[in-house]
């Protein structure tokens, strides 16, 4: 299957402080990557979708100016976590849509903020 | 409002034997569905799929029904294996290719 990198695997940051999260697709181009958060024990919820080119549209809820996303190219988005707090501590997943009606999954960035 | 249920937090089963999920939905305009296994930390990993206009879609050990009128699919992995054990996801998907996710069911797979 088609294969989704993110970095870092895990950051640990302080208070205030803003974190940049990288989600790339390796062998295929995405014109729409997703950012997901998941709580312990929880779902994915879905934060925004990521488009090419393009603002991303975030979901009810979800602070744009906090949570900052890029999409530059077909194979690489962005996440910006600023002013960072604690209760921003959890899972990142990002997903790229492939060609097929998949969406396939990075392995996820644990934050920690301090 | 939860547009995707899985009601089983939990399964065990025994090696060999069948495991069935289970996940309900409420939005008929979803038109696919896609199962995800998901290892603590780890991003989830795509299983199987079914569109709307199918009732079975099989792959291996793994099968996954789809009942419309019901608004209910089910995941059928036979003969479980211990390496199956993980946390399985339902997921449907909508417009601009969002999915939404249930909250998942811990599959156990006892040796």
């Amino acid at each position: 299957g088609a294969v989704v990198s993110q970095h870092p695997s895990r950051v640990i940051c302080k208070s205030g402080t803003s974190v940049k999260i990288e989600c790339r697709s390796l062998d295929f181009q995405a014109t729409t990557m997703f950012w997901y958060r998941q709580f312990p024990k929880q779902s994915l919820m879905l934060m925004a979708t990521s488009n090419e080119g393009s603002k991303a549209t975030y979901e009810q809820g979800v602070e744009k100016d906090k949570f900052l996303i890029n999409h530059a190219s077909l194979t690489l988005s962005t996440l910006t976590v600023t002013s960072a707090h604690p209760e921003d501590s959890s899972f990142y997943i990002c997903s790229a849509d492939s060609s097929s009606y998949e969406q396939y999954f990075g392995p996820g960035t644990r934050l920690t903020v301090t | 409002d939860q547009q995707v249920k899985q009601n089983s937090p939990s399964l065990s089963v025994q090696e060999g034997r069948i495991s069935i999920l289970n996940c309900d939905y409420t939005n008929s305009m979803f038109d696919y569905f896609l199962w995800y296994k998901k290892y603590p930390a780890e991003g989830p990993t795509f299983l199987i799929s079914i569109s709307s206009i199918k009732d079975k879609n099989e792959d291996g050990r793994f099968t996954v029904f789809l009942n419309k009128s019901a608004k209910h699919l089910s995941l059928h992995i036979v003969p479980s294996q211990p390496g199956d054990s993980a946390v399985y996801f339902c997921a449907a998907r909508g417009s601009n290719y969002k999915l939404t996710f249930g909250k998942g069911t811990l599959l156990t797979v006892n040796p």
